[in-house]
């Protein structure tokens, strides 16, 4: 398909265990975002990137939390000794960078992944 | 920092009906302000932006909403309500000034429900 993809769409895992979550973004998006949506937050971001570097991991809410883009593409986000509160559902933007102020990059988001910590 | 604040949790809504949705923002640069659309088990889909061209904005789905910078608003509106519509949106700011790093500040959502 065209559009992001997120798998597993969901996960169960035992608490402090770790997990992965994998991301596809469209062909050819340079920009790829990691956002977080749980009942007690909201949506915040996460972890911005631009290519395969991360210019903004200010989102990341410990050290637990790490996460890379390899090719300039796939990115995976892991989550190391899960701990309940990480439960959430994690989604995934990618937009076409374009330069100038006239511009701004619509992101599109994939179905997420549905993370339960027991 | 910039923030967007959304008014109401709930919001339900006759069929047929005007939808209003309130969004407020704090920004202490010209905004970029959007408004997403989550249906159950889905990403957000953009609904439309403002990007300061002008401050009338029409969306998808006969959606429109209008920047006002005195009131600080962003409200989105339509003037007739659909079951299809029943969803929950977001409104959201771009930390971006218009190139690279574009991450988006959510409003807390508000869950529209259409009554038959």
């Amino acid at each position: 398909g065209a559009g992001v993809s997120q798998s597993p769409s969901n996960k169960v895992t035992e608490k402090g265990k770790d997990v992965e979550l994998r991301c596809d973004p469209i062909s050819g998006h340079t920009a790829l975002y990691w956002y977080r949506q749980s009942l007690g937050q909201g949506l915040e971001f996460l972890i911005y990137f631009q290519g395969n570097s991360a210019p903004d991991k200010s989102g990341l809410p410990s050290d637990r939390f790490s996460a890379e883009r390899t090719g300039g593409s796939v990115s995976t986000l892991t989550i190391q000794r899960t701990q309940q509160e990480d439960s959430a559902v994690y989604l995934c933007a990618s937009s076409l960078v374009r330069t100038g102020r006239a511009w701004l990059s619509e992101q599109f988001f994939g179905p997420g992944t549905r993370l339960t910590v027991l | 920092a910039q923030s967007v604040t959304q008014l109401g949790s709930h919001v339900s809504v006759s069929e047929g009906a005007l939808v209003l949705l309130r969004c407020n923002y704090s920004s202490s640069v010209p905004p970029y302000l959007f408004w997403y659309v989550q249906y159950p088990n889905q990403g957000l889909q953009l609904l439309l932006k403002y990007t300061s061209a002008a401050t009338l904005v029409k969306g998808i789905n006969g959606f429109e909403a209008e920047f006002k910078k005195s009131e600080t608003s962003f409200h989105l509106t339509k003037p007739s309500a659909h079951m299809s519509d029943a969803a929950e949106y977001f409104c959201a700011v771009s930390g971006s000034s218009g190139f690279g790093n574009e991450k988006l500040t959510f409003g807390t959502g508000t869950r529209l429900t259409i009554i038959p």
